[in-house]
C-alpha cells in the first residue's frame, strides 16, 4: 500500500539558518506532492504543492524539489524566522484520487 | 476558517462509551476524510468518503465507524472506548481542482479525552 516517510522528526535552526525536510513515497504512480504546516493548536494548512511533472517549485522562502526516479521530495525554507515554528507534514496522492497520505511530520524549531 | 465545520470542539467522555464526531465540508466539496492525530504524532489516515460512498480506508479501528450523508456531511463514530483513543480527530475536505490537484482543507479538529 502507500506509504509517505519523513525525516527527521525534529529538526532545531538558528534563526535565518536553512532548514530541510525529507519525505520518500512508495507508490511510484504518486504525482501530486503537498506540503501542509501545523502551528501549535491550530489545523494543518497548506504551503507549498508540487506536480510531478515539475521538478522544483519555489514561493518566497520556501521551495519544494521532486526526484521521481528516487521517488522522493523536499521542503526547503530558507533565511528561517521564529514564526516558521511549527509541525510540517509532506502528503502524496494520486491525481484525481483525492486520497492523501501523510508523512509523519516534522517538528521544526527556530531559536532567535 | 478553512470552510469546514467540525463539532464538537471537545469532547470527554469514559472508557467503554459511544460518541459521534460530525463534520461538514466546504460548500461543494465532494471527498471527505478522517484522520486521527495522537499527542506528538503524525495525522493517521481512517477513512475517506466520496460523495456519499467509502472510497478509501487506512488504519481504521473496527470499533470506528463512519458515514457520508446525502448532504455530504460525516460522522465518525467511536464505540468501547479506550483510553488509548483519546487524540485529536480531524476531518478535511477536497475538491479536485484545475490539473488535479487535491488540495485538502482541514477543519478545527475534535479533541476526544477518554478517561
Amino acid at each position: 500500500g502507500e506509504n509517505v516517510e519523513q525525516h527527521p522528526s525534529t529538526l532545531s535552526v538558528q534563526e535565518g539558518d536553512s532548514a530541510v525536510i525529507k519525505c520518500t513515497y512508495s507508490d511510484s504512480a504518486s504525482n501530486y506532492f503537498p506540503w501542509y504546516k501545523q502551528e501549535l493548536g491550530k489545523r494543518p494548512q497548506l504551503i507549498i504543492d508540487i506536480r510531478s511533472n515539475v521538478g522544483e517549485k519555489k514561493d518566497q522562502r520556501i521551495a519544494v524539489t521532486l526526484n521521481k526516479t528516487a521517488k522522493h521530495f523536499s521542503l526547503h525554507i530558507t533565511e528561517t524566522q521564529p514564526e516558521d515554528s511549527a509541525v510540517y507534514f509532506c502528503a502524496a496522492s494520486l491525481r484525481n484520487t483525492d486520497k492523501l497520505i501523510f508523512g509523519t511530520g516534522t517538528r521544526l524549531q527556530v531559536f532567535p | 476558517d478553512s470552510g469546514v465545520t467540525q463539532t464538537p470542539k471537545h469532547l470527554i467522555t469514559a472508557t467503554g462509551q459511544r460518541v459521534t464526531l460530525r463534520c461538514s465540508p466546504r460548500s461543494g466539496d465532494l471527498s471527505v476524510y478522517w484522520y486521527q492525530q495522537s499527542l506528538d504524532q503524525g495525522l493517521q489516515f481512517l477513512i475517506q468518503y466520496y460523495n456519499g460512498e467509502e472510497r478509501a480506508k487506512g488504519n481504521i479501528l473496527e470499533r470506528f465507524s463512519a458515514q457520508q450523508f446525502p448532504d455530504l456531511h460525516s460522522e465518525l463514530n467511536l464505540s468501547s472506548l479506550e483510553l488509548g483513543d483519546s487524540a485529536l480527530y480531524f476531518c478535511a475536505s477536497s475538491v479536485v481542482g484545475t490539473g488535479g490537484n487535491t488540495e485538502a482543507f482541514f477543519g478545527q479538529g475534535t479533541r476526544l479525552t477518554v478517561v
